[in-house]
């Protein structure tokens, strides 16, 4: 497809796992990327990984990347409320300017 | 060190007037992207500057729409003759080279057109 996938909307309960998925369009991106958004504010970069890696951990964050079915996950553990917000993931294709494509975000809603 | 600034974070404008958007990027940074996130949509890539330079406007709109980076002070959007359709959160990101591992956004200006 054209367009970087995402589901648009993720509830959860407080504690539990999330796990927010992604497929993105070109076999051949060099990174890709997590992006956070709360209300009212700017993209924050969660984390990255770059194409020649299969999994990133970083503290309660796992990053899973399928490069054959160009699929892309991002796991939260143990959800907060503050984690409710818009995550957007992005892939960085090969050649030309090296501009992110962004998809469309999944609202991440957290309840107690 | 500040991040990211733009100014203003709202701004409201009649149909036919002019809307001017600014986007200062983190200090050490030269290369400025702008992007617009329209509702219920993901963001959509617009230009990429480097100082007194386009590196890449594939996304600009052919009309009314233009963009700057001059040498000194900050990066400008300009939107000409608004329309309702302009109606949307405009970012600004910045990142020290063109290959980063990714950039710094700032809070957006959201642009009104009534």
């Amino acid at each position: 497809g054209e367009d970087v996938e995402q589901s648009l909307f993720l509830s959860v309960r407080e504690g539990d796992s999330s796990v927010i998925n992604c497929t993105y369009t070109d076999s051949s991106s060099t990174y890709l990327y997590w992006y956070k958004q709360e209300p009212g504010a700017g993209l924050q970069l969660l984390t990255y990984i770059f194409s020649n890696m299969d999994m990133k951990q970083d503290q309660r964050l796992t990053v899973l990347l399928n490069k054959k079915d160009k699929h892309l996950s991002l796991r939260i553990a143990d959800t907060q409320t503050g984690d409710s917000a818009i995550y957007f993931c992005a892939e960085r294709k090969p050649g030309g300017s090296y501009i992110p494509t962004f998809g469309r975000g999944t609202s991440l809603i957290v309840h107690p | 060190n500040a991040g990211v600034m733009q100014n203003p974070r709202h701004l409201v404008r009649r149909r036919g007037q002019e809307a001017r958007l600014r986007c200062s990027p983190m200090k050490g940074h030269s290369h400025v992207y702008w992007y617009r996130q329209l509702p219920e949509e993901g963001l959509k890539f617009m230009v990429y500057l480097q100082k007194e330079n386009i590196i890449d406007e594939s996304g600009m709109p052919k009309e009314r729409f233009s963009a700057e980076f001059p040498k000194e002070g900050p990066s400008i959007l300009r939107i000409q003759q608004v329309v309702r359709g302009d109606s949307a959160a405009y970012f600004c990101a910045s990142s020290p080279d063109g290959q980063d591992y990714g950039y710094t956004f700032g809070s957006g200006t959201r642009l009104t057109v009534v």
